[in-house]
């Protein structure tokens, strides 16, 4: 796999307070994304970025923010939990972007519970 | 708009019985076309990949073949295994992202 740690691996949280998902590469690839995974959805795009600071929005993004300060670390941050962001996030980069023929490498995922 | 379209499952197969998981897309041009694998607990993997019309990809026993004709890219293996037992996604990239089916839960029984 590309080296893609994601922390934390299981949180419980309250409606209310914030969160931060943590992903980390060390294959230096450009582009990383976030994504959600819930039943009868498949993986949905939350938010990606193409580089240091450079970030855009997916299709579910209302609610989520990212930061990307350093190439190695792609943060997701729920402002506010509700129980809607109740799902399993997954990380993933690329090399380079998915116009390509490169496959994108996953992390290992984050189960999130919002009470 | 650009879709992938998959059976959803749960498909229920006894071990060395042949599999088919059918994938249909839409898209301008020809994008790439891709089979993920998550198995449980992990994240998704790179099964197999097609790049043009034709080409044939293939993995662990698994194939699927690019049909342009039919925008098709259907996933099969002719003896599936216990530990074959995964969700399965077929995808293909757009600019920047992936546009991925909605996955589908084999279970193999021994």
């Amino acid at each position: 796999d590309a080296g893609i740690t994601q922390s934390p691996r299981h949180k419980v949280t309250e409606t209310g307070t914030p969160v931060t998902l943590r992903c980390h590469q060390t294959e230096n690839h450009r582009y990383m994304y976030w994504y959600r995974q819930d039943p009868g959805h498949g993986l949905r795009l939350i938010h990606y970025s193409y580089g240091v600071k450079d970030t855009d929005k997916g299709e579910v993004s209302d609610g989520y923010s990212v930061s990307r300060s350093k190439t190695e670390d792609f943060l997701l941050t729920l402002e506010s939990a509700t129980s809607s962001q109740t799902s399993v996030y997954f990380c993933a980069t690329n090399r380079e972007g998915t116009g390509g023929i490169r496959p994108q490498h996953f992390g290992d995922g984050t189960r999130l519970s919002i009470l | 708009g650009d879709s992938v379209t998959q059976m959803e499952g749960p498909v229920t197969l006894s071990e060395e019985a042949f599999l088919t998981i059918n994938c249909t897309y839409t898209a301008t041009g020809y994008p790439s076309l891709f089979w993920y694998v998550q198995y449980p607990g992990e994240g998704l993997q790179l099964l197999l990949k097609a790049t043009k019309a034709d080409d044939k990809g293939s993995n662990k026993g698994f194939e699927a073949t690019y049909r342009k004709e039919t925008t098709s890219f259907h996933l099969e293996k002719g003896s599936v295994q216990v530990s074959d037992s995964a969700v399965y996604f077929c995808a293909f990239h757009r600019d920047d992202k992936i546009i991925f089916g909605k996955g589908t839960r084999l279970h193999i029984l021994p």
